[in-house]
This record gives C-alpha cells, sequence and structure tokens, in this order.
C-alpha cells in the first residue's frame, strides 16, 4: 500500500467554480501534513500546512481527519493560474512522503 | 525563491555511466534530502543528510550516495546508470532533520536526467 494515496484527475473546473479533492495515507503516527503545489516542470512549492482543527488561507481551505486518515483541500473561486499539480505531503518522522498528485485545469 | 540552488538544470547521460549532481542550501539550513520524482510521480525520498552525516534512507539501493559539506553544499552521487533513474532530482534543505520537528523544507528547482 502507498504511504500517500491522491485521486490523480484531472479535475478540469471552469473559473470561479469550487473544486474539491482528498488523500489518505497510512501512517497513523504522521505528525504534520502539508499541501504543495508543483506546476509543470518545476520544483514543489508549499502551498499550505494542514491542522487537525483545519484552516483557511485565502480561498485555499485544507482539513484533517486524523481517524480516517484523510487530507482535504478545496479551492473557491478558482483561477486561471490555479491550473497545477496538487501533492499531498505527510511527514513521516525524518522524511516527507508524497502523493502522486492531483492535476487540476482551470478554464477560461 | 528558495535560496536552494541546483547544478546542472539538465543532464543526458547513458546506462552504466556515472552522475553527481549538486546542491547549494540556504546558508544555515543544516540539513539537504534528496528526492527522486519520476513523470506522473510525487516526489521519492532518496535519503537525508543532516552536519554532514546520513540521518535516513528511503528505499533505494547503495549506487545512490551523498555528500554534504560544511558550506551547505551537498552532492548526490549514482553509480552505474540504469534507464529507470531518468528521473527529475530535487534536493531540499531546512534548519534542522524533520524528525526534530522542523517541518519547512526548501525545495531547489531540480536536475532532470535522461539516462540512454
Amino acid at each position: 500500500r502507498k504511504e500517500v494515496e491522491q485521486d490523480p484527475g484531472p479535475f478540469n473546473v471552469p473559473e470561479g467554480a469550487t473544486v474539491a479533492f482528498n488523500c489518505t495515507y497510512s501512517n497513523s503516527a504522521s505528525q504534520s501534513f502539508f499541501w504543495y503545489r508543483q506546476d509543470c516542470r518545476k520544483e514543489p512549492k508549499l502551498l499550505m500546512s494542514v491542522y487537525s482543527s483545519g484552516n483557511e488561507d485565502g480561498r485555499f481551505t485544507a482539513q484533517l481527519n486524523r481517524a480516517s486518515q484523510y487530507i482535504s483541500l478545496l479551492i473557491r473561486d478558482s483561477k486561471l493560474s490555479d491550473s497545477a499539480t496538487y501533492l499531498c505531503v505527510v511527514n513521516d518522522d525524518y522524511k516527507l512522503s508524497f502523493g502522486a498528485g492531483t492535476t487540476v485545469t482551470v478554464r477560461a | 525563491e528558495t535560496g536552494v540552488t541546483q547544478s546542472p538544470t539538465h543532464l543526458i547521460k547513458t546506462r552504466g555511466q556515472q552522475v553527481t549532481l549538486r546542491c547549494s542550501s540556504q546558508s544555515g539550513h543544516n540539513t539537504v534530502s534528496w528526492y527522486q520524482q519520476a513523470l506522473g510521480q510525487g516526489p521519492q525520498f532518496i535519503f537525508q543528510y543532516y552536519r554532514e552525516e546520513e540521518n535516513g534512507r528511503g528505499n533505494f539501493p547503495p549506487r545512490f550516495s551523498g555528500l554534504q559539506f560544511p558550506n551547505y553544499s551537498s552532492e548526490l552521487n549514482v553509480n552505474a546508470l540504469e534507464l529507470d533513474d531518468s528521473a527529475l532530482y530535487l534536493c531540499a534543505s531546512s534548519l534542522g532533520p524533520l524528525s526534530a520537528g522542523t517541518d519547512t523544507q526548501y525545495f531547489g528547482p531540480g536536475t532532470r536526467l535522461t539516462v540512454l
């Protein structure tokens, strides 16, 4: 079983739409969680950390469900610039474990 | 920008050759991690160095080795290259090891290696 699993998408949404997707992780002892964004052929960049109480950063909302071991990301009022691959990331003690990514394409 | 640089940006090698990839971390960052990202996959952890010692290793064979130097630079060496080694290689620096509670890693732009 993979350490982090994501729906690969692609999610193809119009500008202004809301899009949401999840990932699941296998290590119940994982301590911290993140969403990274990766543009085509570029390095991953930290989008936001994910806290147990849920957190927002502008149009982005992240949720963590420890009991079910899943993490979600919701993007409101999608912009063309939100088109990217979103990587779910789990801190497994000494390393980051990445999912394969969810591709989001926002169309005009 | 993250302040982490990598060289070269692109590299083409043939099967069986050896390659050295380089990374320059942010000043003051004692930890560097290396990741391999194959096409269509997420980055996979290779190993981590903390104060010039290997501090954790992923599921990669011994022909993947590394060095970290006191001047915040590091190297990833791969011997006996195989076709499947073709990937984007990313280094990431952090203030300390993730096991010590340091969460944030800053990624370099990567080196794209092609093995023919």
